[in-house]
């Protein structure tokens, strides 16, 4: 199971810490990811971190958001900076033993805006 | 980046009818191809990957095809539960790209 929390308004220019609490597996042994969904549009694989420790971004992430991962908590995070009116979007955490991922959590909204 | 083109943006059909839905690549993926069904206020939930394997509790009414760049997701008999949106994605080469989405609605 995949549980994000951290999502909520912020202004532009601000910043946001998303957070993946998982049960049931070793998020150390999995990719894990974080897919945006703009509202009424499409999905955008933002971060990957799998379990080689190889991280990427989107080009709109790059330099701005920063995914890690808690071995300890077993929870993955997603510290978004710089936070522009165009990073509104549901952010979902998911995982998989590869890609795609293939468990996803329910998702938490984030909304940039004055 | 790879663009992901689906077609048709909008399907209509009647229930135990057959659906097809294509996935166009921009270049090859080979068969790195996966597709998803999200209805709304959901998140999405993996179908197939690697082009047709289903993903674990997959109905076999879903059926994928294709490699290269030309690909199809099949739904043998649509039940009243398939109907929602259908992603296609490349995870080829990164960044992994969607495809815009295609809506199946009921006719």
């Amino acid at each position: 199971q995949l549980v994000e929390s951290g999502g909520g308004l912020v202004q532009p220019g601000g910043s946001l810490r998303l957070s993946c609490a998982a049960s049931g597996f070793v998020v150390g042994d999995s990719y894990m990811y974080w897919v945006r969904q703009a509202p009424g549009k499409g999905l955008e694989c933002v971060s990957v971190l799998d379990r080689n420790d190889i991280i990427r971004y989107a080009d709109s992430a790059r330099d701005r958001f920063i995914i890690s991962r808690d071995d300890s908590k077993n929870t993955v995070y997603l510290q978004m900076n710089g936070l522009r009116v165009d990073d509104t979007a549901v952010y979902f955490c998911a995982r998989g033993a590869g890609p795609p991922p293939g468990e996803w959590g329910q998702g938490t909204p984030v909304i940039v805006s004055s | 980046e790879i663009v992901m083109t689906q077609s048709p943006d909008t399907l209509s059909v009647s229930p135990g009818e057959r659906a097809t839905l294509s996935c166009r690549a921009s270049q090859r993926v080979n068969s790195a191809l996966a597709w998803y069904q999200q209805k709304p206020g959901l998140a999405p939930r993996l179908l197939i990957y690697t082009a047709s394997t289903r993903a674990r509790g997959v109905p076999a009414r879903f059926s994928g095809s294709g490699s290269g760049t030309e690909f199809t997701l099949t739904i043998s008999s649509l039940q009243s539960e398939d109907f929602a949106v259908y992603y296609c994605q490349q995870l080829h080469e990164w960044p992994w790209t969607f495809g815009q989405g295609t809506k199946v609605e009921i006719k």
